[in-house]
């Protein structure tokens, strides 16, 4: 079965610290691999998209990682501030017999960062 | 701001009745994709559209249908509700429905099944 699991479930930091939010998968066959950010009650954002062959890919503050030979990502955020403060979500994009690709994700690590 | 619109913002309605949610996906954009997301649970796929034909299916219950129109907005149609189907419903669009294309996710809409 699919599954995409992220890790911690939530998580609080002072602001200007870094963090590092972890997901490991299980989907297949493997396609590529989002973050996507969500502030509280409206649509996600999409930070990174990872394809099989890259193993980092950087937006601003964000860097995100991928060993697709363990099924592991993570995101680390540099330098955070209060505006950090959401979910994110992992997201495994899994291709179909057919065409077309199926997106499993990660209920999210929820991020606080306070003053 | 996504440019992926959703209509209604919130809808209030009872068990047993039908809604209709609406999505118009940002200009260009062929594909659509319909997300559930529960109270404190993730994103669940239901259903992606490609230029007006079903391009994928997800965990979408026998009660809810949805279609794209040849204009490229979609509905989804909830019917038969129960309590359980409270949820954020998100559409989301992209270009093509590539493995690697950017999925701009809209405001979503709000129901609330009493």
């Amino acid at each position: 079965k699919n599954q995409v699991e992220q890790s911690p479930q939530s998580l609080i930091i002072l602001e200007g610290k870094n963090c590092t939010l972890q997901c490991n998968y299980t989907v297949s066959p493997f396609s590529n691999l989002r973050w996507y950010k969500q502030d509280t009650g409206r649509g996600p954002v999409s930070l990174t998209i990872m394809t099989f062959s890259e193993n980092t890919k950087s937006n601003g503050r964000y860097t995100a990682t991928l060993d697709a030979d363990t099924k592991q990502s993570s995101l680390h955020i540099t330098a955070s501030q209060l505006s950090d403060s959401a979910s994110y979500i992992c997201v495994v994009s899994a291709r179909l017999t057919g065409g077309g690709n199926k997106l499993t994700f990660g209920t999210g690590t929820q991020l606080k960062v306070e003053l | 701001d996504s440019g992926v619109t959703q209509t209604p913002k919130h809808l209030i309605t009872a068990t047993g009745q039908r809604v209709t949610l609406r999505c118009s996906p940002r200009s260009g954009d062929l594909s659509v994709y319909w997300y559930q997301q529960s109270l404190d649970q993730g994103l669940q796929f239901l259903i992606q559209y490609y230029n007006g034909e079903e391009r994928a299916k997800g965990n979408i219950l026998e009660r809810f249908s949805a279609q794209q129109f040849p204009d490229l907005h979609s509905e989804l149609n909830l019917s038969s509700l129960e309590l359980g189907d409270s949820a954020l419903y998100f559409c989301a669009s992209s270009v093509e429905a590539g493995v690697s294309e950017t999925q701009y996710f809209g405001p979503g809409t709000r129901l609330l099944v009493l």
